[in-house]
């Protein structure tokens, strides 16, 4: 069973990068069958997409994060990881990772795991 | 973006009795792999979402044979037959034909 789950500081000073890591058991983030991205959603709101990575290096982002927005992986820790910098408290929000699959059938199943998310408050 | 929209946002529901919610995109979701790139996700209450239906009907592993969805293009339906008190949540619809990924404003759905 695949399971994924969120670390990273709770609180972040407005203005500097918030960094969360993303912990993957259960399967190799090294496949070429999925893509590894970071969703966060704010307190009583809606889902947004941050970002995604393949494990062939490419990387795609929300063009309203671009510019603050750098996801990467480390396969030999089969972890994945979200640095987004000068941060304001715009960006307080539950931070989660999921994954992308390849279904045998060829179908992709967008978000099929998620971990349980993290908390991340900006705040002086 | 591709816009979704969601009706209801809010749905009481009796346990037992069917429930459906539509979903809409600003852009038709059909790609010319021939596919059709519509997701359904529940949130139960202090949990991930977790994905029940992708690509518009094809239920997720260990997904109840309760919920089904249809549709094509642009205008999506979620089905639950007989609702159970562990439907409890927000579902969310989302649009995985073009990036950035974008989401429903959710339908919150309670028993």
């Amino acid at each position: 069973q695949v399971q994924l789950q969120e670390s990273g500081p709770g609180l972040v000073t407005p203005s500097q990068t918030l960094s969360l890591t993303c912990t993957v058991s259960g399967g190799s983030i090294s496949s070429g069958n999925y893509y590894w991205s970071w969703i966060r959603q704010p307190a009583g709101k809606g889902l947004e997409w941050i970002g995604r990575m393949h494990a062939s290096g490419s990387t795609d982002y929300n063009p309203s994060l671009q510019s603050r927005v750098t996801i990467s992986l480390d396969t030999s820790k089969n972890q994945f990881s979200l640095r987004l910098s000068s941060v304001t408290a715009a960006d307080t929000a539950v931070y989660y990772c999921a994954r992308t699959s390849l279904s045998d059938s060829g179908r992709w199943r967008l978000f099929d795991y998620w971990g349980q998310g993290t908390l991340a408050t900006v705040s002086s | 973006d591709i816009v979704m929209t969601q009706t209801p946002l809010s749905l009481s529901v009796t346990p037992g009795q069917p429930a459906s919610i539509a979903c809409k995109s600003s852009q038709s979701l059909l790609h010319t792999d021939g596919k059709t790139y519509l997701y359904w996700y529940l949130q139960k209450p202090g949990q991930p979402p977790q994905l029940l239906i992708y690509q518009v009907s094809n239920r997720f592993s260990g997904v109840p044979d309760r919920f089904s969805g249809s549709g094509s293009g642009t205008d999506f339906i979620l089905k639950i037959s007989r609702v159970e008190a562990e439907d409890v949540g927000v579902y969310h619809c989302m649009q995985g034909i073009q990036l950035p990924r974008t989401f429903g404003p959710g339908t919150k759905v309670d028993v």
